[in-house]
């Protein structure tokens, strides 16, 4: 089975906070994901990344950053929160290189708070 | 215009009854089709793919593909107040997953 692990469930920070959020995939996946939802948008893809060291801007990039220097890891940073960055954070992999059958699986997400 | 559509919902069927959840898309290049599972506070989980034209079923699952239509649907057999759940539409295009808004679905007992 596919697993993809995020480091916390749930988070609170405050305003101005540099903000780290983890997500590890144990099955050698070359394509990983952030998203951010929220009631009424839907799944907003923030960054993406289909390499080691390598990093895509998504639909939202603005107020994040992203690391992946190893394969299994894809992190997420916010540098200085906000409270509209409040949300639920999705992280999501999938194999690459599969061309047409891709298949994407999700973390269990992480819900920050941003007092 | 949107790369996927749902209708939010909410829907209601009663338990037992079969439910039918639609999708439509616009990039007539897509090939990969998925509907997620997302119980409220939870993370999407995938319950079925399908590439081809035409049904696919598992379990009390059927995925229905039409591209000349570009339109997807699952059917639930069935329904289960377990089923209760916002479900998600999901196309991947060769680059990239575009997310319906998903459709929020009660099972009434």
């Amino acid at each position: 089975d596919v697993k993809v692990t995020q480091s916390s469930r749930y988070l609170v920070k405050r305003t101005g906070e540099k903000v780290f959020l983890e997500c590890v995939q144990d099955m050698d996946h070359e394509n990983m994901f952030w998203y951010r939802q929220d009631p009424g948008l839907g799944l907003r893809l923030i960054y993406f990344s289909y390499d080691v060291k390598m990093k895509e801007k998504g639909d939202i990039p603005e107020g994040y950053s992203v690391s992946r220097e190893k394969k299994e890891r894809f992190s997420l940073i916010l540098e200085s929160a906000s409270t509209n960055q409040t949300s639920m954070y999705l992280c999501a992999s999938s194999l690459g290189e599969t061309g047409l059958q891709e298949t994407q699986y999700f973390g269990p997400g992480t819900r920050l708070l941003v007092l | 215009q949107k790369e996927v559509e749902q209708n939010s919902g909410p829907l209601s069927v009663p338990e037992g009854a079969i439910a039918s959840l639609n999708c439509t898309y616009s990039d007539r290049g897509s090939q990969s089709f998925f509907w997620y599972r997302q119980y409220s506070g939870k993370s999407p989980e995938l319950i079925m793919s399908i590439y081809s034209n035409g049904d696919k079923e598992d379990g009390r699952f059927t995925a229905q593909l039409n591209k000349a239509s570009q339109y997807v649907s699952l059917l639930i057999r069935d329904s289960q107040p377990s089923d209760s759940a916002t479900y998600l539409c999901a196309v991947w295009n060769g680059n990239q997953f575009y997310f319906g808004t998903g459709t929020s679905l009660t099972v009434i007992p």
